[in-house]
């Protein structure tokens, strides 16, 4: 079966250090991997996407995230984290077993500390 | 900037009762899904449309409904609400290939049965 799994569900991070939140995923064909953020009270925002190309993916607000074909993670990353940063974040993959609908995974919350 | 919008930000009904959730995009997308978020799970598809007049169950359909009369307009309905559909309702637009294209999300509605 697809899936899509974010081991932490919660990871803290000391303001100004690297962060990085954690995804791994488990499908047949490309992967095609996605990476939102959600901030208290609001939708979802699309941060970066992966769908084929350079292994490392650049996006929204200074994050980045690795493609690791080897180790099946597409795990998120910035160098410098920042109390704004705090927020719940989703990884997603493409299900091509159905229909190719995307699949979320169960969220990590990041907690960024002053 | 595409805007995606959801009728209600925070909606009270009691058991039985018969609720609409609407859902509006302005950005002539074909395809609309509605997910439901709960703390653990994650985003969870329950419909989605890939054209007017179009509907397909996700995975986890059992209790709702929709209806998509127009391009823009998504609504979700709960035929007769029931407690265990208390749950932040969120709905999300795209616009190309659904595998591969972001998804846009509203702000949520978060929908209390009592």
């Amino acid at each position: 079966a697809q899936s899509v799994a974010q081991p932490e569900d919660q990871v803290n991070v000391a303001e100004g250090n690297p962060l990085t939140v954690k995804c791994t995923y488990s499908v047949s064909g490309n992967p095609y991997l996605f990476w939102y953020v959600q901030y208290p009270n609001r939708g979802l925002q699309f941060l970066l996407k992966y769908i084929t190309g350079d292994n490392l993916v650049k996006g929204s607000y200074g994050f980045e995230a690795e493609f690791n074909k080897s180790q099946t993670s597409f795990h998120l990353k910035k160098p410098s984290a920042l109390v704004s940063d705090s927020a719940l974040y989703f990884c997603a993959v493409r299900d091509m077993n159905r229909d190719d609908k995307i699949i979320f995974g169960k969220g990590t919350r990041l907690h960024i500390l002053p | 900037d595409v805007k995606v919008t959801q009728s209600s930000r925070y909606l009270v009904k009691r058991t039985g009762e018969k609720v609409f959730l609407e859902c509006v995009q302005d950005m002539d997308h074909e395809n609309m899904f509605w997910y439901r978020q709960d703390p653990g799970l994650g985003l969870r598809l329950i419909y989605f449309s890939y054209d007017v007049k179009m509907k397909e169950k996700g995975d986890i359909p059992e209790g709702y409904s929709v209806s998509r009369e127009k391009k823009e307009r998504f609504s979700l309905i709960l035929e007769s609400a029931s407690t265990n559909q208390t749950s932040m309702y969120l709905c999300a637009s795209s616009g190309g290939e659904p595998s591969t294209d972001t998804q846009y999300f509203g702000p949520g509605t978060r929908l209390t049965v009592l």
